[in-house]
């Protein structure tokens, strides 16, 4: 059964810095990895996609890596503004066509001005 | 061109009683899916619909139940609410079964008193 873990459960930092979120796994066999944000009460918004076959993906000052072997994959974030608090929240795909969608629990986001 | 829609954006319900959420996929997007959002937790896949039938479906129980419309757009039900269904639940669509990038609504929050 895949499980996917996001640690920290929060983090703040002050703006301008560079951070990592982490994402965990624990099937390997995953078709595709997807980072979204989430603002406060509201609905997801899509990131970066990650392919199987893909060690990375970038958009902007995104970053995401994917690690199969290892079952891990990384947000990072270059030059953190205040807009970026949200909450990231990772989610895996496995290969077969009734394999559902698992998302972690998320990373809660503050950037301090 | 309108992303994901769902309606209402707010509910309050009893114990016991029964509601209906909706969704209107994304323009051109065939599949729908369903999921649950406690507060500080990942969203939990409820089911997924693709030409008008249940094709996937998470662990959740008999009570909720869906539809899809011939024309994509989707509801959710859940009869005899408990306290614990009170959540954020989110529809996301994409273009078939695959679901290889999903487009999210902002969610309907529903408290159950």
């Amino acid at each position: 059964k895949q499980e996917v873990t996001q640690i920290p459960a929060a983090l703040s930092v002050p703006e301008g810095e560079n951070l990592v979120l982490n994402c965990s796994f624990t099937d390997s066999a995953i078709y595709n990895l997807q980072w979204f944000r989430q603002d406060p009460g509201k609905g997801l918004t899509s990131l970066l996609l990650i392919q199987s076959s893909q060690r990375e993906q970038t958009s902007g000052r995104l970053n995401a890596s994917l690690d199969k072997s290892s079952g891990r994959s990384t947000l990072y974030i270059a030059a953190s503004q205040p807009g970026d608090s949200a909450t990231y929240l990772c989610a895996v795909k496995g290969y077969s066509s009734a394999s559902k969608i698992i998302f972690g629990s998320g990373t809660r986001l503050s950037i301090r001005p | 061109d309108a992303g994901v829609t769902q309606s209402p954006t707010h509910l309050i319900k009893t114990r016991g009683q029964q509601v209906t959420l909706r969704c209107s996929p994304k323009s051109g997007h065939d599949t729908v899916s369903w999921y649950q959002q406690a507060l500080g937790q990942g969203p939990q896949f409820i089911f997924q619909y693709y030409e008008e039938e249940e094709r996937q479906r998470g662990n959740f129980p008999d009570r909720f139940s869906g539809h899809q419309f011939p024309n994509y757009s989707s509801e959710l039900n859940v009869n005899a609410l408990l306290l614990g269904d009170s959540a954020l639940y989110l529809c996301a669509s994409s273009l078939g079964q695959v679901q290889e990038t999903q487009y999210f609504g902002p969610g309907t929050r529903l408290l159950v008193l």
